[in-house]
């Protein structure tokens, strides 16, 4: 089974300033998907960034961007520039490629991000 | 607003007594999932839709849980008789096809008492 962790319940940073929150995950698949999703305390989870496992370059998102050590099986995420509106929980999800049958995402428990104003 | 809505945001109800949940997908979105969310934790998969077929079952779903997508566009999810480890955070989502992104509701929060 995958498994997903994120090692930082919670993470400041100063507004202005990059943060990086960490996820490690566990696949016997050489082909999935990563992602980062934020939830706000409006609860919506919202895709921040997707990332898939074939390709080596990092995907970049304006201000988010990860850093994709599939060796490692490591996918952090780091927000440039940090913004009050940043402030979320934060969780990385992981997904096999369709053709596997299992369909859904595993989620890490996430981190708590806080922006000190 | 064409996302994904979920109705009712919040439920509050008995122990023993019976709850239903319903999710409206993105339109034109063919896949639809359930995930279950407690304090402090993240998601966990319940089950998913292609259309109206249901596709698979997290062993999370037990018996007293049931979902249906029957003219494959909105879902419900039912609960039997339910109990206070019920209680959590009901979260949809849905995308459009295989390796689309998901798309989640808002939720449905139960708290059973």
């Amino acid at each position: 089974a995958q498994t997903v962790t994120q090692s930082q319940p919670e993470m400041s940073v100063q507004e202005a300033e990059t943060v990086t929150l960490s996820c490690t995950y566990d696949t016997s698949e050489s082909d999935y998907y990563l992602f980062w999703y934020k939830q706000p305390p409006s609860r919506q989870m919202i895709l921040v960034i997707r990332q898939e496992a074939y390709k080596q370059q990092n995907a970049t998102e304006n201000r988010f961007s990860v850093n994709f050590q599939k060796a490692a099986k490591s996918f952090s995420l780091k927000i440039s520039d940090s913004q009050l509106g940043d402030a979320a929980m934060y969780f990385c999800a992981y997904r096999p490629y369709s053709g596997g049958g299992a369909d859904g995402l595993t989620f890490g428990k996430g981190t708590h991000l806080i922006i000190q104003p | 607003d064409t996302g994904v809505s979920q109705n009712p945001r919040h439920k509050i109800t008995k122990r023993g007594q019976n709850v239903t949940f319903r999710c409206d997908p993105i339109s034109e979105h063919n896949r639809l999932y359930w995930y279950r969310q407690t304090l402090g934790q993240g998601p966990e998969f319940l089950t998913y839709f292609q259309n109206e077929a249901q596709l698979e079952k997290s062993r999370l779903l037990s018996d007293r849980f049931s979902a249906e997508r029957p003219k494959g566009s909105f879902s419900t999810l039912e609960i039997q008789r339910t109990e206070q480890g019920d209680s959590a955070m009901y979260l949809c989502a849905s995308s459009f096809g295989a390796n689309s992104p998901l798309h989640f509701g808002n939720g449905t929060r139960l708290t059973v008492t």
